[in-house]
Parts: C-alpha cells; sequence; structure tokens
C-alpha cells in the first residue's frame, strides 16, 4: 500500500517567517504534485514534479521532489496570511497512473 | 472558481438512508473523480470514469456507486449511510484522465452529515 507522511501536521507562524512543509513515503512514486485547500473550496493544483531532483519555484514557494522520489518538500519564503490554507501533497499510485494518493495534509496559519 | 460544479452543498440525512452526490465537470473535460475528505482519512480517492466508462477504482465502498451520463455529469450514489460516512465529497475533472500531465480541477464539494 503506498502512503504518504506529512509533516508538521499543524504550522502557526508571523508573517514574514519561512517555513518547510515534508511529504515522506517509503514507496517511489512517478510523480508528486502539491495543493492547496481553503476552508470550503476544493483543492488547487499548485505544482507536479516528475524527475528525482528537480526544483519548481513558484514567486515565494520552493517545491523539490527527492532524488529517489520517495519524498518531497515545498519552502515557503517570507509567508504572508494569502499563504494560509490546508497544503497537500499527493503521489500517482499504481493504477497506470490515473489515481492520486494524498497525504493527510499540512494545515498552515501565517497571522500578521 | 474551478469549472467544476457539485449539488447540493450541504446534505443532511439519517443512518440508513440513501443519497445522490451530482457533479458537473469543465466544459470539455472528459473524466470526472470522485474523492472523500474525513478528518481522519484525509482526502482518499474513490472512483474515476473517462467519456462514461470506469477507469480506475480506489477506496469506494459497496454501498456507493456512481456513473458517468452521456453528457459527461456524474452521480455518486451512497446507500444504507453510516455515521462514518460523514464527510466532504469532491468531484474532480480533467481533459484526458492520464496523470501527471492532466491537471484535475475540483469542485467545492458536498459537506454529508449523516444523523
Amino acid at each position: 500500500t503506498q502512503l504518504l507522511e506529512q509533516s508538521p501536521q499543524f504550522l502557526s507562524i508571523q508573517e514574514g517567517e519561512n517555513l518547510t512543509v515534508y511529504c515522506n513515503s517509503s514507496s517511489v512514486f512517478s510523480s508528486l504534485q502539491w495543493y492547496r485547500q481553503e476552508p470550503g473550496e476544493g483543492p488547487v493544483l499548485l505544482v507536479t514534479v516528475v524527475t528525482g531532483g528537480e526544483v519548481k519555484k513558484l514567486k515565494r514557494l520552493t517545491f523539490q521532489f527527492g532524488d529517489a522520489r520517495k519524498d518531497s518538500s515545498l519552502h515557503i519564503t517570507a509567508a504572508q496570511p494569502g499563504d494560509t490554507g490546508l497544503y497537500l501533497c499527493a503521489g500517482e499510485g499504481d493504477q497506470a497512473g490515473t489515481a492520486l494518493i494524498f497525504g493527510k495534509g499540512t494545515t498552515l496559519s501565517v497571522s500578521s | 472558481d474551478s469549472g467544476v460544479t457539485q449539488t447540493p452543498k450541504h446534505l443532511i440525512t439519517a443512518t440508513g438512508q440513501r443519497v445522490t452526490l451530482r457533479c458537473s465537470p469543465r466544459s470539455g473535460d472528459l473524466s470526472v473523480y470522485w474523492y472523500q475528505q474525513s478528518l481522519d482519512q484525509g482526502l482518499q480517492f474513490l472512483i474515476q470514469y473517462y467519456n462514461g466508462e470506469e477507469r480506475a477504482k480506489g477506496n469506494i465502498l459497496e454501498r456507493f456507486s456512481a456513473q458517468q451520463f452521456p453528457d459527461l455529469h456524474s452521480e455518486l450514489n451512497l446507500s444504507s449511510l453510516e455515521l462514518g460516512d460523514s464527510a466532504l465529497y469532491f468531484c474532480a475533472s480533467s481533459v484526458i484522465g492520464t496523470l501527471p500531465t492532466d491537471t484535475q480541477y475540483f469542485g467545492p464539494g458536498t459537506r454529508l452529515t449523516v444523523l
């Protein structure tokens, strides 16, 4: 069974601080995605990483896929209140590249 | 707004009952996915349809069933409801239904409460 473990589960920080969220597995994933979900809404895709060691940047967000494709991280620089939300990582499952396996998420709260 | 619509937004029902959740995908998307989100299990994939045909099955209970109609909208039927079925149910759609290049767009969800 493929599982994705996210840490920390909760993170409460002040505006301007940096943070890193981790997504780990004992299984290899052919691709991994990060989503952000706000209360009352569905998840929104932020990025997809497919190559081991890949680094992608989206403004103040930096995503990294581990060399062995078993883990990923999301780093936010100078967090803002608008970054508040639930961050989910999701990996491409075994079923012929159609099903996503989600971690349980990291709830981030950024206060001003 | 993702372009995916789900109805109803909230649903309150009793144990043992049956409900139907409806999803309309984004215009042009052929694939529809159903997910269940609960506090203890997180977001779990239930089932995927592509152009009317079932493509992939996840952790979907036998009491649950789904279908995708010729106009591409989809319905998720939940029967013999139990307290533990209370959750957020999301529908997502994508163009061709293959990872990793095909983006899934999620609807706003239906919150089901079973009393």
